[in-house]
């Protein structure tokens, strides 16, 4: 099942703030953020492991809710470089699926000047 | 580095024929995957691999095979080619993709007539 991400799309300015959410019905293992630009593959952002960690560097940052099976991406101050489509991925904890990345459905990010 | 190395990059096919796409990395990762792209579907998981000689379903498997015989590689088989089949195909690897990056090629395009 895939975990379900919001917004669907966001349009911003250069230097304003935005947050991704990533949520699954599923305990899980582990949240990874990844990047799109139109085109190309898809780019490692940053990976979350269960304990409710929180990561992240210069102004691209995560967190993980392991209680409530959510994850947020928080973009600040953007630049015209974060444009693109940003997909979170999870594991779960069911036998075996830890191995299984399944992402969500994407959350188109425009920043304009 | 060539990292993940996907052949061919773009394919033409009838319905009913069949072909291989190609997949092969030189990170001596023990995981691969096969993932399809279709616009407002996100990246769904066909099949993936813990190892040689391992591998298993993902979230839309039918239709398709694979194989791993070798560390190195990971073919996706398409036996009976179908419109619905139509996509960008990406195949990815990582050391361990529980907790580590999952390193993408750059794809293959696929259109079934």
């Amino acid at each position: 099942q895939q975990p379900v991400q919001s917004p669907q799309a966001v349009i911003l300015r250069e230097g304003e703030d935005a947050v991704i959410n990533c949520s699954s019905s599923k305990a899980l293992y582990s949240v990874h953020w990844y990047r799109q630009k139109h085109g190309e593959a898809p780019v490692f952002l940053m990976i979350l492991l269960k304990g409710g960690e929180q990561k992240g560097h210069e102004k691209i940052s995560a967190s993980f809710n392991e209680k409530k099976q959510q994850s947020s991406l928080y973009l600040t101050a953007s630049q015209l470089s974060y444009s693109g489509t940003y997909f979170c991925g999870t594991t779960t904890q069911e036998g075996g699926a830890t191995n299984k990345l399944i992402f969500g459905t994407g959350t188109l990010l425009a920043v304009q000047p | 580095n060539a990292g993940v190395t996907q052949t061919p990059k773009f394919q033409v096919l009838k319905t009913g024929q069949s072909m291989t796409l190609q997949c092969a990395q030189d990170m001596n990762h023990e995981y691969m995957s096969w993932y399809r792209q279709d616009p407002g579907m996100g990246l769904r998981l066909i099949h993936y691999s813990v190892g040689a000689g391992i591998t298993d379903q993902g979230e839309v498997p039918n239709g398709y095979n694979v194989s791993r015989s070798t560390t190195e590689d990971f073919p996706l088989r398409l036996l009976s080619a179908a419109p619905s089949q139509t996509s960008v195909y990406f195949c990815a690897s990582s050391r361990l993709v529980g907790t580590g990056e999952l390193f993408f090629g750059e794809g293959s395009r696929l259109t079934v007539l």
